[in-house]
């Protein structure tokens, strides 16, 4: 059983370039959510995909947006960088309807300068 | 809405000492409420759950946590810090009611395990 796989591990970006972080889920796992994490602090909850539609979202911009594919990987994707976006990028994998199931992977370090 | 509150930013304890991290929440409706571990450079591992079960909580490690209603208190304990425990600690709340079961973070605590 693999786990949750996110490419790539380490990117740097120029203020107002546009970034793809990628996520392949956890095999059974139908639903991905993606969290951003900024140094010393919790993560933050982005959004949720389920059946290839947005299934909720946290508090974020919508230069925020998202994909889902057949496969149930999932694309986040970041318009116009802002310096404040350097973070952490999680995406935690679950099936739809089981709480409390979820495997997170190991993130993408994004950094903008 | 729902939060929850991560008393302590840092603590430092001796190998082999007992490890209390300190968790409150808020929350208007019953709470499902975890306790999460991040080692560097490496994923969130989930330690433990309380889904309005039994209010103790066993995890893995050696980890539990109390739930407590009283005191709107959830926090972690260890009998005996091992090297290993040293990382960082999230205490994480989610709303079984919102359909996306989205997990609200505390600012976590970083465990210091001196040898």
């Amino acid at each position: 059983e693999t786990g949750v796989t996110q490419s790539p591990t380490h990117l740097i970006k120029t203020r107002g370039q546009q970034v793809t972080l990628r996520c392949s889920s956890q095999s059974g796992h139908n639903t991905v959510s993606w969290y951003q994490q900024a140094l010393g602090q919790g993560p933050q909850f982005i959004f949720q995909y389920y059946r290839e539609e947005e299934n909720g979202r946290g508090n974020f911009p919508p230069r925020f947006s998202g994909l889902q594919f057949p496969n149930y990987s999932s694309e986040l994707n970041v318009n116009a960088l802002e310096l404040d976006d350097s973070a952490l990028y999680l995406c935690a994998s679950s099936v739809q309807g089981v709480a409390l199931g979820y495997t997170f992977g190991s993130g993408t370090r994004l950094t903008v300068v | 809405a729902q939060s929850v509150t991560q008393l302590d930013s840092h603590v430092s304890v001796s190998e082999g000492t007992p490890v209390l991290l300190r968790c409150n929440y808020s929350s208007s409706y019953s709470p499902s409420l975890f306790w999460y571990v991040q080692h560097p450079n490496k994923g969130l591992q989930l330690l433990l759950k309380y889904t309005s079960a039994a209010t103790l909580v066993k995890g893995i490690n050696g980890f539990e946590a109390e739930f407590k209603k009283s005191e709107t208190s959830f926090h972690l304990t260890k009998p005996s810090a091992h090297m290993s425990d040293a990382a960082e600690y999230f205490c994480v709340v989610s709303d079984l009611r919102d359909s996306s079961y989205k997990l609200i973070f505390g600012s976590g605590t970083r465990l210091l395990v001196r040898p």
